[in-house]
């Protein structure tokens, strides 16, 4: 079964701005972990960031953690063409040592 | 190798056949897990591998569904009695080990296709 829910589910923005995906989650984690996926292709690792931290960045990636409220948010600045992608944020568990998906979020950058 | 390897990447079968799918780990890696995609919706956890044993196995759907990582490296996930609905991406992926600071390394998945 799927753990959390993605928002929105769909997002579409013009080649340079930002982009901004959220996350909720429901139990608690040790990590969770941020994947893209393009069309037809395999999970890309983007950036994992530990429960007790709150920001972390990899070039133009942003991600936060408010583990309080269940959620993450990606950002992705100064968005690019090569961006469109489906975006899974992905909870990790120590106790049962896997990863729970959501659905998804379909991101279209139009150049 | 410089990732997870899945072979093949492209499976079509009839309905009611048997189908053997390969992983093969990222060099060093003890955890390995199995995971189904259909479309639109995001990885669905299968089976996880540590070592050579499966660790948790709850992800399967029923008993035509059987995974082995007889050495500790190569997996191989096995469908018995295809059905049309057993139809979509099988990822593999593999990690260093498991912990907080865990990063988890998918394949590029085969895609199973039962007509």
């Amino acid at each position: 079964s799927q753990q959390g829910e993605e928002d929105p589910q769909a997002l579409s923005i013009q080649e340079g701005e930002n982009a901004t995906m959220n996350c909720s989650y429901k139990t608690s984690i040790n990590n969770l972990q941020w994947y893209r996926q393009n069309s037809g292709r395999g999970l890309v690792h983007l950036i994992l960031i530990r429960s007790n931290e709150r920001e972390k960045h990899s070039g133009r990636l942003r991600v936060t953690l408010d583990t309080s409220k269940k959620s993450s948010s990606l950002l992705i600045t100064a968005s690019r063409a090569a961006d469109t992608a489906s975006y899974f944020c992905a909870d990790y568990t120590g106790a049962n040592s896997k990863l729970t998906f959501g659905k998804g979020i379909t991101l279209s950058v139009r150049p | 190798g410089a990732g997870v390897s899945q072979t093949p990447s492209n499976k079509v079968t009839e309905k009611g056949k048997y189908v053997e799918l390969r992983c093969d780990p990222i060099s060093g890696h003890t955890a390995l897990y199995w995971y189904r995609q259909s479309l639109g919706q995001g990885p669905e956890f299968l089976i996880y591998f540590q070592g050579t044993g499966a660790a948790d196995d709850s992800g399967l759907p029923n008993d035509r569904f059987f995974a082995v990582r007889p050495e500790g490296s190569v997996s191989t996930l096995k469908i018995q009695r295809t059905e049309r609905g057993d139809s979509a991406v099988y990822l593999c992926a593999s990690s260093r080990s498991t912990g907080a600071g865990n990063t988890i390394y998918f394949g590029e998945g085969s895609w199973l296709t039962v007509v």
